[in-house]
């Protein structure tokens, strides 16, 4: 079956461009979460979505960050006027419920983002 | 949620079994303990979780110290595969974000 997607794989930007991330989750999955993973590092992070409802986003580093799930399903991370501090890899993970036992999280394969 | 520390990077040869260590001196009684690991360029997979048994599944199993201070992963069998960063995560039954640390970088080695 289909796990999570992200994409772009790869996006480039200059310094003060805005970027947006998309990740779509597995079908049917209630939680999603973002991270960040900057290199040599585990991932930290930034925000979780219960369907549509974004309860939690104390790990998103600045207001230039901003995520929305509308529909429940796909989300979006957009950071505006991007920095050079923001080139990290960003994650995308969904659950089928948060709580245990089945909250594994399947993870996409990221997003890089590279920021001149 | 709780602190894990694990040892920067592990070798192992191939077709060797492989023990992970993970101390987690403080854990609470409803920490439950998750073990990812990080292919190369790919996101991070679940490996395995418990609570307070061991655990095996078909990658790997999970041994589970009494006091539950510490906690190690083993790899029956290491397959060039397996070579990746593995994560040592504890994670509250009230649905706590993961708190992922630099975790043990894996060489397998043919």
């Amino acid at each position: 079956g289909a796990g999570v997607s992200q994409s772009p794989r790869y996006k480039v930007a200059k310094r003060g461009q805005d970027v947006a991330l998309r990740c779509d989750p597995i079908s049917g999955h209630v939680s999603l979460f973002w991270y960040q993973q900057a290199l040599g590092q585990g991932p930290e992070f930034l925000t979780y979505f219960q369907n549509e409802a974004q309860l939690d986003k104390s790990g998103l580093p600045s207001d230039r960050f901003f995520a929305e799930r509308p529909e429940g399903s796909v989300s979006t991370l957009k950071i505006q006027r991007t920095q050079q501090e923001d080139s990290a890899v960003y994650l995308c993970a969904s659950s089928l419920v948060r709580i245990p036992p089945n909250n594994e999280q399947f993870f996409g394969p990221g997003t890089r983002l590279t920021v001149l | 949620d709780a602190k894990t520390t694990q040892p920067n990077s592990m070798e192992s040869n191939e077709e060797e079994p492989v023990h992970l260590p993970c101390n987690h001196s403080t854990i609470s009684g409803t920490d439950y303990i998750h073990w990812y690991r990080q292919l190369p360029s790919q996101g991070p997979e679940y490996v395995i979780h418990g609570l307070t048994s061991n655990v095996n599944n078909r990658m790997a199993s999970l041994a589970i110290a009494e006091d539950r201070k510490s906690s190690t992963l083993i790899l029956h069998r290491a397959t060039l595969r397996d070579a990746a960063v593995y994560y040592c995560i504890l994670r509250g039954n009230y649905g706590q974000n993961f708190v992922f640390g630099p975790g043990t970088r894996l060489s397998v080695l043919p």
